[in-house]
């Protein structure tokens, strides 16, 4: 089964400080996302990206930078967090279009 | 732009009778994928069924779904839902040419509880 991890699965952040969450994949993928997910929002697309070395912006990239270095990794980068940056934040891949995304198991972040 | 609509947040039902989630979308084109993810309390979300054929039933884990293009919708039932069944249930679309990438655009999901 496809495996993606995240990490740190949780994190206290101070508001203004940087925040990066890390994401991690084994399947080989080339398409790879991060999510925040909020109660009554579902799930909202921040960044994704298609091939190593480049990104692109979702629904809700304000306050939000992403990184792709290699297919495996992607980091969501917070250069100055905020309290409504506070939310658990979902990474998921996959392989093909129209295809299964398979989703790391979360980062909860709270940002005081 | 597309579109997923889940009108409720919240359903509540007892254990052994049915339930139906309601999904129905907007979209543009005809060339979409329909999607059902279910999350688990403090898990991640993950795939329950998949659709892109018209008035096709799909089934999986008791749970199915058809998707009725006529109607812009992909309900989700099961006809005797279990305890283990509580969870959030997200429907989700999928489309390439909508902002010229692929990505999955999801409803604002259906927490389901499932009282003994």
């Amino acid at each position: 089964e496809a495996a993606v991890t995240q990490s740190p699965r949780s994190k206290v952040a101070v508001t203004g400080g940087k925040v990066t969450l890390s994401c991690h994949q084994t399947n080989n993928h080339d398409y790879m996302y991060w999510y925040r997910q909020d109660t009554g929002h579902g799930l909202r697309l921040i960044h994704y990206s298609y091939v190593a070395d480049s990104t692109e912006k979702g629904d809700i990239p304000d306050g939000y930078k992403a990184s792709r270095p290699s297919q495996e990794n992607f980091s969501l980068i917070l250069e100055l967090a905020s309290l409504s940056q506070t939310a658990v934040y979902f990474c998921a891949s996959t392989g093909q279009l129209y295809a299964e995304q398979f989703f790391g198991p979360g980062t909860r972040l709270t940002v005081l | 732009g597309d579109s997923v609509t889940q009108t409720e947040g919240l359903v509540t039902v007892t254990e052994g009778l049915p339930v139906m989630l309601n999904c129905t979308y907007q979209t543009a084109y005809s060339d979409v994928a329909f999607f059902w993810y279910v999350q688990y309390l403090n898990e991640a979300p993950k795939l329950l069924l998949r659709s892109s054929t018209d008035n096709k039933r799909t089934e999986h884990q008791g749970f199915h779904a058809t998707l009725h293009k006529s109607s812009s919708s992909f309900h989700l039932q099961k006809s005797s839902v279990q305890l283990s069944d509580s969870a959030l249930y997200y429907c989700a679309l999928s489309d390439l040419f909508s902002s010229g990438s692929w990505q999955l655009i999801f409803g604002s999901g259906t927490q389901l509880t499932v009282m003994p």
